[in-house]
């Protein structure tokens, strides 16, 4: 069955712009959690939707959104980008109970120019 | 939230058994203790997990001290493949919100 799907895969933006990430999780999978991973901080986790509802959230800004879709999609929005948003963005999607693996997709790299 | 300390990095020689180390001295009795890697340019991947027995899968052994306090990933024979970032989580039962640490950077020698 298909993996984990980001969308689109590499991405360049301006400061204060905003952009949308995508992510379609493996199919019967209801939850997608969201990391940003950079050299400096690795890879921090940022919010899971589980059934449309934010479950968990990391400590990012409010300007760092997510929502969750009935088919389990998931999109992640940054409002006005900064250059320190520049980073790969990567979705895991799994089950979402009794501690079941995450599997990962390649992630969206996002450059902040 | 409990953490973990690993080092890191560690080399080995290919085809060799590899132990790497991860200490957890908070952890709490409801915390799994789950091990991802990282290979160059993909997302983390996972290895193995476990709550309180030493688990086996065709990948790594975990084997987890009697006060949970520290475990071990053990690949068995390392290859050129088995080079990546090796991370050790600790995550709550039913509960997908992994941190994830600095991990420990593995690199196998042939």
């Amino acid at each position: 069955k298909a993996g984990v799907t980001q969308t689109p895969r590499y991405l360049i933006k301006t400061r204060g712009q905003q952009v949308t990430l995508s992510c379609s999780p493996i199919s019967g999978h209801r939850s997608v959690s969201w990391y940003q991973q950079t050299p400096g901080q690795g890879l921090q986790f940022l919010f899971e939707y589980f059934s449309e509802t934010q479950r968990n959230k990391g400590n990012f800004p409010g300007r760092f959104s997510g929502r969750q879709f009935s088919n389990s999609r998931s999109e992640m929005n940054v409002s006005t980008l900064e250059l320190g948003d520049s980073a790969l963005y990567l979705c895991a999607s799994s089950r979402g109970t009794d501690n079941e693996k995450l599997f990962f997709g390649s992630g969206t790299q996002l450059s902040v120019l | 939230d409990a953490k973990t300390t690993q080092p890191n990095s560690m080399e080995s020689n290919e085809e060799e058994p590899v132990h790497l180390p991860c200490n957890h001295s908070t952890i709490s009795g409801t915390d799994y203790i789950h091990w991802y890697r990282q290979l160059p340019s993909q997302g983390p991947e996972y290895v193995i997990h476990g709550l309180t027995s030493n688990v086996n899968n065709r990948m790594a052994s975990l084997a987890i001290a009697e006060d949970r306090k520290s475990s071990t990933l053990i690949l068995h024979r390392a290859t050129l493949r088995d080079a990546a970032v090796y991370y050790c989580i600790l995550s709550k039962y039913n509960n997908n919100d992994m941190r994830f640490g600095a991990g420990t950077r593995l690199t196998v020698k042939p």
